[in-house]
């Protein structure tokens, strides 16, 4: 099965920070990775496929880069409403993974 | 509208059976491919089962593969997880999830989840 480990698990940022998550795969899945965010509550909300495709309408501030095995998440500024948990998920192979979450919180 | 809504969760012991329902509307059933995704309390997120479209390409995650069973029915619009030999580890949410295409793809609809608790 692939893995997928994201870092860091948790960091403190402010408003207007540049914050970037990285999500690494134990082996290359090309670019069949997706971004989601998740409030607390709430279902995850999709944000980036394939690794540097934002979705239709998605906030330009979120941006996602990388191929193979290593990936980042950046969000350029961070507004008030970016405060969640990120996780990363392969679609490369069955079975499907997601990567263990990066909780992002006010600082 | 897209609408998936769970039902059949609840609160069951260790190594009984439960058997989880998503009814789907507001898009043609068949044209997509579709996933459970549980989450524990406070837990991160974790894929569970993925069907495609005419019930081919079937995955399971290598913690239920062997218990559960993922199944459709396109003339009922209707998603289902069998779970069997139930542990006190999946206890979770379980989602039921949209895909974006008839074999799979990134998720993009969520039902509301439905909570099991595999407790004696």
């Amino acid at each position: 099965d692939i893995q997928l480990t994201q870092s860091p698990s948790f960091l403190s940022a402010s408003v207007g920070d540049r914050v970037t998550i990285t999500c690494r795969a134990s082996q290359g899945i090309n670019s069949y990775l997706a971004w989601y965010q998740q409030k607390p509550g709430k279902a995850p909300k999709f944000l980036i496929y394939p690794a540097s495709t934002l979705q239709s309408g998605g906030p330009s501030r979120f941006s996602g880069s990388g191929s193979g095995t290593e990936f980042t998440l950046t969000i350029s500024s961070l507004q008030p409403e970016d405060f969640a948990t990120y996780y990363c998920q392969q679609l490369s192979t069955y079975p499907l993974t997601f990567g263990g979450g990066t909780k992002v919180e006010i600082k | 509208e897209v609408l998936l809504v769970e039902s059949g969760g609840g609160l069951v012991q260790p190594g009984r059976s439960l058997r989880l329902s998503c009814a789907a509307s507001g898009f043609t059933f068949d044209d997509y491919a579709m996933h459970w995704v549980r989450q524990a309390p406070g837990k991160g997120l974790e894929w569970v089962s993925g069907i495609g479209w005419n019930s081919d390409a079937i995955g399971y995650a290598a913690s239920v593969k062997g218990r559960f069973t993922i199944s459709r029915d396109n003339a009922k619009n209707s998603l289902y997880l069998q779970m069997n030999s139930l542990r006190p580890e999946d206890t979770a949410f379980y989602y039921c999830a949209r895909t974006t295409g008839k074999t799979g793809g990134y998720t993009d609809s969520w039902g509301q989840g439905a909570l099991v608790t595999v407790s004696s």
